[in-house]
């Protein structure tokens, strides 16, 4: 019962750092997001996808890229870490469009 | 203003008791509701879909009212188990397109003995 797996769960960056989160999902669900999460701002949504090979930009995209080479995985990068970027980030992925969105166990980054 | 806005709180209600929560939603357009629940340091999971003809899941109650732009959830009998933040979810994509889940900033219940 794997559902959706994020690595790593936690890191800690230096400033202008790069690094990859992998989203990894086993409901052969077609839709994928990338959230973060910080005090008071609620969940933000960076980038999403509607299927393998496709990414499209959210509320927050900036500083961040994705891809979505094979249906199972979502990748979240950063190019050049900055002390912002700070935050919880959760990937999420569901079946349809309106189906419940299952998430990762989360990723505490830190840029420092 | 925000898209979907809720009362943080928090509430401190003892066991037993009944708690509402509200949120407001700003676009009119918007075709389905949901509310999750997150644990302290957890991710969210889905507590209930909302319908628009209500929808009711034992202890747990929702109702949406369209035109006042509008959800609720109420629980009765309020467990410690209970106690965790709830997050209203309102999906702002059109029909047709992507979705676009956008979720409120939550609203934090604790239930004490």
């Amino acid at each position: 019962n794997a559902g959706v797996t994020q690595t790593p769960k936690f890191r800690v960056l230096k400033t202008g750092q790069s690094m990859t989160l992998l989203c990894a999902q086993d409901m052969n669900h077609e839709y994928m997001y990338w959230y973060r999460q910080d005090p008071g701002m609620g969940l933000r949504l960076i980038h999403y996808s509607v299927g393998e090979g496709t990414t499209a930009k959210g509320e927050v995209p900036d500083g961040y890229n994705v891809s979505r080479l094979k249906k199972q995985n979502f990748l979240l990068g950063l190019e050049s870490a900055a002390p912002s970027q700070t935050s919880v980030y959760f990937c999420a992925s569901s079946l349809l469009r309106d189906t419940e969105a299952f998430f990762g166990q989360g990723t505490r980054l830190t840029v420092v | 203003r925000k898209e979907v806005e809720q009362d943080p709180g928090p509430f401190n209600v003892p066991e037993g008791a009944t708690v509402a929560f509200n949120c407001t939603y700003s676009n009119s357009a918007s075709q389905s509701f949901f509310w999750y629940r997150q644990d302290c340091r957890k991710e969210p999971k889905l507590l209930m879909s909302v319908y628009s003809s209500g929808n009711e899941d034992g202890r747990f109650t929702a109702q949406l009212n369209r035109a006042s732009q509008y959800i609720s959830l109420l629980i009765r009998d309020s467990k410690l188990s209970d106690s965790a933040t709830y997050l209203c979810v309102v999906n702002m994509g059109n029909t047709g397109t992507a979705s676009k889940l956008t979720f409120g900033t939550g609203t934090r219940l604790q239930v004490t003995l």
